[in-house]
């Protein structure tokens, strides 16, 4: 079986400091991991994936993320938040292991940025 | 435009009638899926479809029905054995590949009145 965990539903900072949306994955073998985001009402925008090789993987809107396998954790992190990057954060995983193409969403996280 | 669209926008239902989201995508992908969000919930995955002619359950399979006669379409059915439809329900697909990220529709949120 596979899941995702977001053990925070909301994340709360000011702009211009880092911003931090944690993840930790299960999955019985290897996992591809991916962060979307999402903005009120419509559907979710692809940000970044991790397949394989550098731990430290970049995306689109300056996001990036790093990949922990010892500690089952794929953080999402932006040096310097913007009040657009503003919306719910959803992380995903998907069990290398067999040739299975379901794909497992965490609840999201909620991130508002202050001006 | 290449991409994903789920039809209607919002739909409402009365209880105990059946009824069809529609999904299509243009993006030659193999792989679809149905997800449900709720509020707190995150998305759950419904059903999904590798290829034609071929889906899978996913996670909350109760009370739904799918079909996959053609490549570019994946129609979900939501049936009056769901004992609560009333959500936003977005559709998804992927290229060939393991590796592969998903592309979203625009969602279609369903309301039982």
């Amino acid at each position: 079986a596979q899941s995702v965990a977001q053990p925070e539903d909301q994340v709360n900072v000011a702009e211009g400091n880092p911003l931090t949306v944690k993840c930790t994955y299960s999955v019985s073998g290897n996992p591809y991991l991916f962060w979307y985001v999402q903005y009120p009402n419509r559907g979710l925008q692809f940000l970044l994936k991790y397949i394989t090789g550098d731990n430290l993987v970049k995306g689109s809107y300056g996001f990036e993320a790093e990949f922990n396998k010892s500690q089952t954790s794929f953080h999402l992190k932006k040096p310097s938040a913007l009040v657009s990057d503003s919306a719910l954060y959803f992380c995903a995983v998907r069990d290398i292991g067999g040739n299975d193409y379901k794909l497992s969403f965490g609840a999201g996280t909620t991130v508002t940025v202050r001006a | 435009d290449g991409g994903i669209t789920q039809s209607p926008k919002y739909l409402f239902r009365k209880e105990g009638q059946n009824v069809t989201l529609s999904c299509e995508q243009n993006l030659n992908h193999d792989a679809m899926y149905w997800y449900r969000q709720d509020p707190g919930q995150g998305l759950r995955l419904i059903y999904y479809s590798q290829i034609v002619n071929d889906f899978q359950k996913g996670d909350i399979a109760e009370g739904y029905s799918v079909s996959r006669e053609k490549k570019e379409s994946f129609p979900l059915t939501v049936t009056s054995a769901q004992k609560n439809p009333t959500a936003f329900y977005l559709c998804a697909s992927t290229t060939d590949g393991l590796n592969t990220e998903a592309f979203f529709g625009q969602g279609t949120r369903l309301t039982v009145v």
